[in-house]
């Protein structure tokens, strides 16, 4: 695709359950990197790939969440036993090369815990 | 501890008119600064950006202006097009870090 695409659009599920956030990256982008935005709050860095590695994982709130990526491309990030604070927009960027200047973003998941 | 902040949350302008949108920040090492623009339900898209030793960069009705010693920059859009009602958000950004460092945001509205 053109873009950067992320699914689910919404997510909504219950305080207790594992939810799985899936990103595809622009082909050819070798960084991505997850976001979460809260309500009237800018973007929180949460973790940021070069390739299938994670060089700074120090934005990830609890050993809760944790992040993948596989081939380069897609990228999953999961959030277990969610609590209702999880609630937020959780927006992925990729850009071209070692962390690129200009972050091409998704539309975001918009997560609400219950 | 907020190293970039937005203190406006929203900001009214007359079509035709200057917007002017303002940014400041405490850490002088970084050494970028963007500006990205969000509509609802889509990602932010980057729109400008300028360099720590740049005090100016234009593109278009785009103008970001830089002042260091007082750790500021601004937005200029002139003039204002109803399309530019969005949410600004300033980002500040460390080669040594990867990281973009977000402002808040300020909801820019254009009056027709």
């Amino acid at each position: 695709g053109a873009g950067v695409s992320q699914s689910p659009s919404n997510k909504v599920t219950e305080k207790g359950k594992d939810v799985e956030l899936r990103c595809d990256p622009i082909s050819g982008h070798t960084a991505l990197y997850w976001y979460r935005q809260s309500l009237g709050q800018g973007l929180e860095f949460l973790i940021y790939f070069q390739g299938n590695s994670a060089p700074d994982k120090s934005g990830l709130p609890s050993d809760r969440f944790s992040a993948e990526r596989t081939g380069g491309s897609v990228s999953t990030l999961t959030i277990q036993r969610t609590q209702q604070e999880d609630s937020a927009v959780y927006l992925c960027a990729s850009s071209l090369g070692r962390g690129g200047l200009e972050q091409f973003f998704g539309p975001g998941t918009r997560l609400t815990v219950l | 501890d907020q190293q970039v902040k937005q203190n406006s949350p929203s900001l009214s302008v007359q079509e035709g008119r200057i917007s002017i949108l303002n940014c400041d920040y405490t850490n002088s090492m970084f050494d970028y600064f963007l500006w990205y623009k969000k509509y609802p339900a889509e990602g932010p898209t980057f729109l400008i950006s300028i360099s720590s030793i740049k005090d100016k960069n234009e593109d278009g009705r785009f103008t970001v202006f830089l002042n260091k010693s007082a750790k500021h920059l601004s937005l200029h859009i002139v003039p204002s097009q109803p399309g530019d009602s969005a949410v600004y958000f300033c980002a500040a950004w460390k080669d040594s870090n990867y990281q973009l460092i977000w402002g808040a945001g300020t909801k820019l509205i254009i009056k027709p």
